[in-house]
């Protein structure tokens, strides 16, 4: 248990669907991040929250839109995806504080399966 | 941040050390070294990190050249259930964190 729970761990869903992960922690992070894995490739760092306001967005397609309602929730709300965004999408949390920024704690992951 | 290189892969003996060595001969003197580790499917998991010295924690263990142009993570039982995929990371202490294509180290019985 690393302190960040993501939901739901595996989620199959059409083309023309909308859904939605969630990620929480409780290890009192101020910034929070998405990252997507594709099927033998690196993890790809998707976007980045500091005190909820999004610092980083990394070319990610519009039908990807991120959520950061505060430092402990974040969420990535999917729509009209491609089968080629099938993939574990990771969420992490680490404490940034003026220049430092300690080192990242994951969650599970969500397994997303686009058909 | 800097560009490290790791070996894809390696394998090790059960209840042996696994020696895993990164390069990074491009580090500058306020970056730092990181060590995560993913068992298959699941969430990356933080290992250890150090600047210059010489770190050890429940883990593992890191051993920095004083160059610090390289880097050795030290698992000094392996078990099987370390078998899983090694990234060694570089990156200034306000950076995110950025991942590489690993190390994949077998522990065999």
């Amino acid at each position: 248990e690393t302190g960040v729970t993501q939901t739901p761990r595996h989620l199959v869903m059409g083309m023309t669907n909308k859904k939605s992960l969630k990620c929480e922690q409780h290890l009192g992070h101020n910034a929070m991040y998405w990252y997507k894995q594709s099927a033998k490739k690196p993890l790809e760092l998707m976007f980045v929250y500091n005190f909820k306001e999004q610092t980083e967005n990394n070319s990610v397609p519009s039908r990807f839109s991120p959520e950061c309602p505060n430092s402990s929730h974040l969420f990535l709300h999917l729509h009209t995806l491609q089968p080629e965004d099938s993939a574990l999408y990771l969420c992490a949390s680490s404490r940034k504080l003026g220049w430092m920024n300690t080192e990242a704690f994951f969650g599970q992951g969500t397994r997303l399966t686009v058909v | 941040d800097a560009k490290t290189t790791q070996p894809p892969s390696m394998d090790c003996a059960e209840g042996r050390a696994a020696n895993l060595p990164c390069n990074h001969s491009t580090i500058s003197g306020n970056e730092y070294v990181y060590w995560y580790r993913q068992i298959h499917s699941q969430g990356p998991q933080y290992i250890i990190h150090g600047l210059k010295n010489n770190e050890t924690n429940e883990m593992a263990s890191l051993i920095i050249t004083e160059d610090r142009k390289s880097s050795t993570l030290i698992l000094p039982h392996a078990t099987l259930r370390d078998t899983a995929v090694y990234y060694c990371i570089v990156r200034v202490a306000g950076n995110d964190m950025r991942f590489g294509a690993g190390t994949r180290l077998t522990v065999k019985p």
